[in-house]
């Protein structure tokens, strides 16, 4: 089945930690995307990546950082410089420019900070 | 900077009843999304409106969009039970080959027997 796949579910970090979030699609699309979507808010773009070894800041990258070695793979790392990381993370591909293109989004990982 | 407002933020209504959520968004966009979230989980893609005048319909749900008053519409007919989830109204911007999404606070609708 093509989709796309986030690990882990659920995730808790102690302060001063980094963790990485895990995104991963086998449907052949060119872009990915990470958002951050906070309890009764809609959702905020922390980066994107159109190619491989490619990516930019969305509005909210400050504490995070990502990398696109592979154009199946676009893991997210939380590091300690994001002051408030406890949200919800979901991760989005998509085909570029097409007239039917939408973005489609994984399960999502919940993360805690304890 | 582009921002997206949904009205309204909550929304509960009986089953059989007829209502329309607004999203309305600041600045010039390229296409405009919505999609359904239900609690605790991820987003799953309704409608994607490419140019002024469009409409879609599936089931229930009619979305449209008018650029020129930089509105869209999501048009519930005789709400069901089934239809309780929050609604994201979602606006694309193309810069080069970018794409990205602003999103609109969503619309969490509740639908009561």
């Amino acid at each position: 089945d093509g989709g796309i796949t986030q690990s882990p579910k659920y995730l808790f970090r102690k302060e001063g930690q980094n963790v990485t979030l895990s995104c991963e699609q086998n449907l052949n699309h060119d872009a990915m995307y990470w958002y951050r979507q906070d309890p009764g808010q809609g959702l905020r773009l922390i980066y994107y990546s159109q190619i491989v070894n490619d990516f930019q800041k969305g509005d909210i990258a400050e504490g995070y950082s990502v990398s696109r070695e592979k154009k199946e793979s676009f893991p997210l790392t939380v590091t300690s410089a994001q002051k408030n990381p406890t949200a919800f993370y979901l991760c989005a591909s998509s085909i570029l420019r097409t007239s039917t293109d939408t973005q489609y989004f994984g399960p999502g990982t919940r993360l805690t900070v304890l | 900077e582009l921002k997206v407002e949904q009205n309204p933020l909550f929304l509960s209504m009986q089953e059989g009843k007829n209502y329309t959520i607004y999203c309305n968004y600041s600045t010039t966009s390229d296409r405009l999304y919505w999609y359904r979230q239900d609690p605790g989980k991820s987003l799953e893609s309704l409608f994607v409106l490419l140019s002024n005048g469009a409409v879609k319909q599936e089931g229930r749900l009619m979305a449209s969009l008018d650029t020129k008053a930089r509105l869209s519409t999501l048009h519930i007919t005789a709400a069901v039970h089934d239809l309780s989830a929050t609604y994201f109204c979602a606006v694309e911007q193309i810069t080069g080959t970018a794409s990205k999404l602003t999103f609109g606070t969503g619309t969490r609708l509740q639908v009561t027997l």
